[in-house]
């Protein structure tokens, strides 16, 4: 079945740097969401890319996908303490589309005001 | 913002009992899913479920488990016989459609379940 699969770090940096977080996965997809979670809370969506697509920017937020490398990343730019949390990638498989996606394990961050 | 609520948000329970896991979808939306997390592992896919019956359901649904809309509100799941690997973080979450555009989930906080 499809892996969503982050880079396995905890990053800890300083406001106003940027936190880069990688995801790769192993079969075709339709498209790849970003989803974080704050402590004890629900997975909120962050942004979606479409397999057609290779950037993509939403406020702080930039995501890549390389498909030829099953691979893509997240960039916060500069980091502020409320993005304390951790960030999930998830592949939506082709040609299920939407129904069951695949997450990985998540990467923790950490912001230090 | 709307929001998916789940309750209760931490259930115990012993080995062999029943078990409701309770959600409320944002009013709109369609698509309605369960997903789990073992603690320490990734976010799984359980079932997703529209226009009352289930659309699709991973292996780890099996006839344990089951779906159900009783009413214009509510989605629950039921796990007939807890087993000790059933304990997990189980979240609720609702789309609005599956079009272009519309895939976007929207989660609860998840309930947190015990078996003992």
């Amino acid at each position: 079945s499809q892996q969503g699969e982050e880079d396995p770090q905890a990053l800890s940096i300083q406001e106003g740097e940027n936190a880069t977080m990688n995801c790769s996965y192993k079969t075709s997809i339709n498209n790849l969401q970003w989803y974080r979670q704050n402590s004890g809370r629900g997975l909120v969506h962050l942004i979606l890319i479409r397999s057609n697509e290779r950037e993509k920017h939403s406020g702080r937020l930039r995501v890549t996908l390389d498909t030829s490398k099953k691979s893509s990343s997240l960039l916060i730019t500069a980091s502020r303490a409320a993005d304390t949390a951790s960030y999930f990638c998830a592949t939506a498989p082709d040609p299920y589309g939407n129904n069951r996606l695949a997450f990985g394990k998540g990467n923790q961050v950490v912001v230090i005001p | 913002e709307p929001e998916v609520t789940q309750t209760p948000s931490h259930q115990v329970t012993q080995m062999g009992q029943e078990v409701i896991l309770r959600c409320v979808p944002i009013s709109n939306h369609l698509y309605f899913y369960w997903y789990r997390q073992i603690l320490g592992q990734k976010v799984e896919f359980l079932v997703s479920f529209y226009n009352n019956e289930i659309s699709e359901k991973s292996e780890i649904f099996d006839d344990q488990f089951s779906v159900e809309r009783p009413d214009g509100s509510n989605f629950t799941l039921k796990i007939r016989s807890t087993k000790l690997e059933d304990s997990a973080m189980y979240f609720c979450a609702s789309s609005e459609a599956m079009g272009q555009g519309m895939e976007k989930l929207f989660f609860g906080s998840g309930t947190q379940l015990s078996v003992l």
